[in-house]
């Protein structure tokens, strides 16, 4: 079956570069969601999207922007890139707004790396 | 695999009744297992973190049981509200820098008036 694909898997950027990290949510889906885990700390939650409109935001620097299109995949821009971003990303898409609830699904994440 | 699996996919009570969401998992080695709610379109709430020596932990009307040796936890609402009506979602800590969080599928729960 079809995952949550994101792209790419490890990303290395200097300090100052921007980066796009991009979430494919399962086929249907229309809401996903954005969560950064920085070495040994909690998964903490970014912005999400619900049929291409932000639904919710949560830590995300004003450095960092995000937007979903119309085929419900969603990326995520990282300008001004800082040390302290070096982190793994991942994203989930859920299938919501309906009577059919399908879970979430959670992709395996981009490592990004800035050195 | 590391794995986590919930039951059941969604439920729906009745206000005021007690229910209790399952999540099995297949996660070594074991470090911790967190129960979140969360609501459609928003962030995550922490609920519960419990760590391998512990075998339940309670927050308010939620509480929530672990039993390392069969890999199982559990969590049960009291008393439900309408406001619990949310997604509950396990997810299980596989080494103790939580560097690999392997997340359930989630359980939606419905509470209706």
């Amino acid at each position: 079956a079809a995952g949550v694909i994101q792209s790419p898997r490890h990303l290395i950027k200097e300090k100052r570069e921007t980066a796009t990290l991009k979430c494919y949510p399962i086929p249907r889906h229309d809401t996903v969601y954005w969560y950064q885990q920085g070495p040994g700390q909690d998964p903490q939650f970014l912005i999400s999207f619900y049929e291409k409109m932000q639904s919710d935001k949560g830590s995300i620097p004003d450095r960092f922007s995000a937007q979903q299109f119309s085929d419900y995949h969603s990326e995520l821009n990282m300008s001004s890139l800082e040390l302290g971003d070096s982190a793994l990303y991942f994203c989930a898409s859920s299938l919501d707004g309906t009577r059919d609830y399908y879970g979430y699904t959670f992709g395996s994440g981009t490592r990004l790396t800035v050195v | 695999k590391n794995q986590v699996e919930q039951s059941p996919q969604s439920l729906i009570i009745l206000e005021g009744k007690n229910c209790t969401l399952q999540c099995n998992y297949t996660v070594s080695p074991f470090s911790n297992l967190r129960w979140y709610k969360q609501d459609t379109g928003r962030g995550p709430v922490s609920l519960t973190i419990m760590t391998f020596s512990e075998n339940t932990k309670s927050n308010g009307r939620y509480t929530a049981t672990l039993d390392a040796d069969t890999k199982q936890s559990s969590l049960h609402i009291t008393a439900s509200q309408l406001s619990d009506s949310a997604s509950y979602i396990c997810v299980v800590s596989a080494d103790n820098y939580g560097q690999n969080f392997v997340f359930g599928p989630g359980t939606r729960l419905s509470v209706l008036p």
